[in-house]
């Protein structure tokens, strides 16, 4: 089953707005991860953050972890036109593996119009 | 100090031929994940190797893919027959033992005509 799961699928903003994106999953975590993937490029890994923290900030980026909830949610303030791309959560846990696996969501497309 | 290094960048084969995609890991990695990505999808997860060791092959077809991380040289993804469905990109991601981030490599787009 999907264990990380993005939303909303597609955001489209105006530059300077602030973008906001979620992401839940079903069963416990080890840690989650944001990143980021330009179009037709790699991922690049934006931010971690792990079961037993909640909030955590880097640059314009703050993402925030609810584990009661199972969900977390990237902000990205003050949007910029080269802060268009997909995101993408990622989950780990060793629940049924010896080591932490990670799964990624489908990711949602963000696009900041200038 | 270099990123995770992936060749080719673009790869086209007839269907039937083989595909082999290389991944060189950022160094001082020793862990290795292969991912595969349809367009406008997330990632698959398809295998996770160690040093000459595959530790988790799950993600991984039964039949005609393969995954080899040895002692010497890069991570090799191998597809034999390749069949219009195994167009994808493909991304290698590597880490250190001591850190749970994974580095990806710019991926493999490959294209089975």
């Amino acid at each position: 089953s999907q264990q990380g799961e993005e939303d909303p699928q597609a955001l489209s903003i105006q530059e300077g707005e602030n973008a906001t994106m979620n992401c839940s999953y079903k069963t416990s975590i080890n840690n989650l991860q944001w990143y980021r993937q330009n179009s037709g490029r790699g991922l690049v890994h934006l931010i971690l953050i792990r079961s037993n923290e909640r909030e955590k900030h880097s640059g314009r980026l703050r993402v925030t972890l609810d584990t009661s909830k199972k969900s977390s949610s990237l902000l990205i303030t003050a949007s910029r036109a080269a802060d268009t791309a997909s995101y993408f959560c990622a989950t780990a846990n060793s629940m049924k593996t010896s080591y932490d696996k990670v799964i990624f969501g489908p990711g949602t497309s963000l696009s900041v119009i200038p | 100090n270099a990123g995770v290094m992936q060749n080719p960048r673009h790869l086209v084969r007839r269907r039937g031929q083989e595909a082999r995609l290389r991944c060189s890991p950022m160094k001082g990695h020793s862990h290795v994940y292969w991912y595969r990505q349809l367009p406008e999808e997330g990632l698959k997860f398809m295998v996770y190797l160690q040093k000459e060791n595959i530790i988790d092959e799950s993600g991984m077809p039964k039949e005609r893919f393969s995954a080899e991380f040895p002692k010497e040289g890069p991570s090799i993804l191998r597809i034999q027959q390749v069949v219009r469905g195994d167009s994808a990109a493909y991304f290698c991601a590597s880490r250190s033992g001591q850190q749970e981030t994974q580095y990806f490599g710019p991926g493999t787009r490959l294209l089975v005509l």
